[in-house]
């Protein structure tokens, strides 16, 4: 298996413009995780699915935040409008039972 | 307090060295357990799961004290490639079905 996908690995972005992070679990996998993790905050839980259904997003920071799971094989988180508070590494994880496994991350830059 | 807890470092060890992180939750009702390594700007990947009877994998040792509600690591005959930062993590109690992620605990391992 390929692993956790994310798309793009890297972007730069001007405040105010929407950004799109995509990720494709790992085949057979029925939950997903977003994080976000910066050096102040460390690792952050933004939201998570199960069976394709968002079961927390109390960690969605505000509503310029957003994420959806279409189907099992992938799902988006949304910001818009980006801010440069917002530039962190952003890493999408699947899980099978207690095994959790995470994609090579997402790094944004808002400036 | 936070949830769990660890002593962010660095540990500097020269090779060779035998090294010992703990970790400390403050959820009984947590059920499993685990250490992450998480290399400079890459994502967290599991190392191993931590059973309540101890487990080893090679020159790695996990321990589970439920009572006092701490978990180690112990590295023996550290490694150059050691080098990284090792993540506590705790699945159940308040998270629910997530995991929980400690700060996180950097190693060096130098020459």
């Amino acid at each position: 298996d390929a692993g956790v996908i994310q798309s793009p690995r890297h972007e730069v972005t001007e405040m105010g413009q929407e950004v799109t992070l995509r990720c494709k679990p790992i085949s057979g996998h029925n939950s997903l995780f977003w994080y976000r993790q910066t050096m102040m905050r460390g690792l952050e839980l933004l939201i998570y699915f199960n069976n394709n259904v968002p079961i927390d997003d109390s960690g969605m920071p505000e509503d310029r935040f957003s994420a959806k799971m279409p189907n099992a094989s992938f799902s988006t988180l949304k910001i818009q409008p980006s801010e440069p508070r917002d530039s962190a590494v952003y890493f999408c994880a699947s899980r099978l039972l207690n095994e959790q496994y995470f994609g090579p991350g997402t790094r944004l830059t808002v400036t | 307090r936070k949830e769990v807890e660890q002593d962010p470092g660095p540990f500097n060890v020269p090779e060779g060295a035998t090294v010992a992180f703990n970790c400390t939750y403050s959820n009984s009702a947590s059920q499993s357990f685990f250490w992450y390594r998480q290399d400079c700007r890459k994502e967290p990947k599991l190392l191993m799961s931590v059973y309540s009877s101890g487990n080893e994998d090679g020159r790695f040792t996990a321990q589970l004290n439920r009572a006092s509600q701490y978990i180690s690591l112990l590295i023996r005959d550290s490694k150059l490639s050691d080098s990284a930062t090792y993540l506590c993590v705790v699945h159940g109690g308040n998270a629910g079905n997530m995991l929980t992620f400690g700060g996180g605990t950097r190693l060096m391992v130098k020459p």
